[in-house]
């Protein structure tokens, strides 16, 4: 079975700062990647996804996100947060049969 | 389009006590999955659906889960006897049909927060 690593539990930052979220994984085979957001009161959405092709993924909202094969990561960026970007992201990683989330990373960002 | 719905929103019951949950998925979506999010901790997938069929449920605690989709569309989660470490969020999401499910989106519901005493 596969795990998902978030490395940070909470983030907190001033707007106009850059974020990165890492995400690690286990699974050594062919994967999906996916970087799912929850607003404060609101569902779980997808951020991104990567399948194939550029390691390079654009999302909403000027988030995107690196896929490096080498080191089993796919971590979260934006140059520069807003005081909206306030959520809980979540790393998710699917093989052929299963969807497995990391714990998730609580944003808080400052006015 | 609307999105899934669940019911009820929040529940408050007592150990060794029933539970039902209700998931309603967006119209033709193939594929429903219920997960269980206990605090502090990512959702984990509790059982997979491909209409009415079920894929995977390999955690699901069978002794005191199950949860069944009639007709391929509306699906229910029930707990019996519900235990003290079920307190947690139980999300339903569903995805289109595809020969690649993995590459699929999940839409999530609002979930349902469970609190056991």
């Amino acid at each position: 079975a596969q795990s998902v690593s978030q490395h940070n539990h909470h983030v907190i930052l001033s707007e106009a700062a850059s974020l990165e979220l890492g995400c690690n994984y286990s699974y050594g085979g062919t994967v999906n990647l996916f970087w799912y957001v929850q607003y404060p009161g609101q569902h779980l959405q997808l951020l991104l996804k990567y399948f194939s092709g550029d390691p390079l993924v654009k999302g909403i909202k000027g988030f995107e996100a690196e896929f490096i094969k080498s080191k089993f990561s796919f971590n979260l960026r934006k140059p520069s947060v807003q005081w909206s970007d306030t959520a809980e992201y979540f790393c998710a990683v699917s093989d052929d049969y299963k969807l497995s989330f990391g714990a998730g990373t609580t944003v808080t960002v400052r006015a | 389009e609307a999105g899934v719905a669940q019911s009820p929103r929040y529940k408050i019951i007592e150990k060794r006590q029933s539970v039902a949950f209700w998931c309603n998925p967006i119209s033709g979506h193939a594929t429903l999955y219920w997960y269980q999010q206990i605090l502090g901790q990512g959702p984990k997938l509790l059982i997979q659906f491909q209409n009415n069929g079920v894929v995977d449920d390999s955690q699901l605690p069978k002794d005191r889960f199950s949860a069944e989709r009639l007709k391929g569309v509306d699906s229910t989660l029930k707990i019996q006897p519900a235990k003290l470490e079920d307190s947690a969020v139980y999300l339903c999401a569903s995805s289109p049909s595809g020969a690649r499910w993995s590459y699929n989106e999940q839409f999530f519901g609002p979930g349902t927060r469970l609190t056991v005493l």
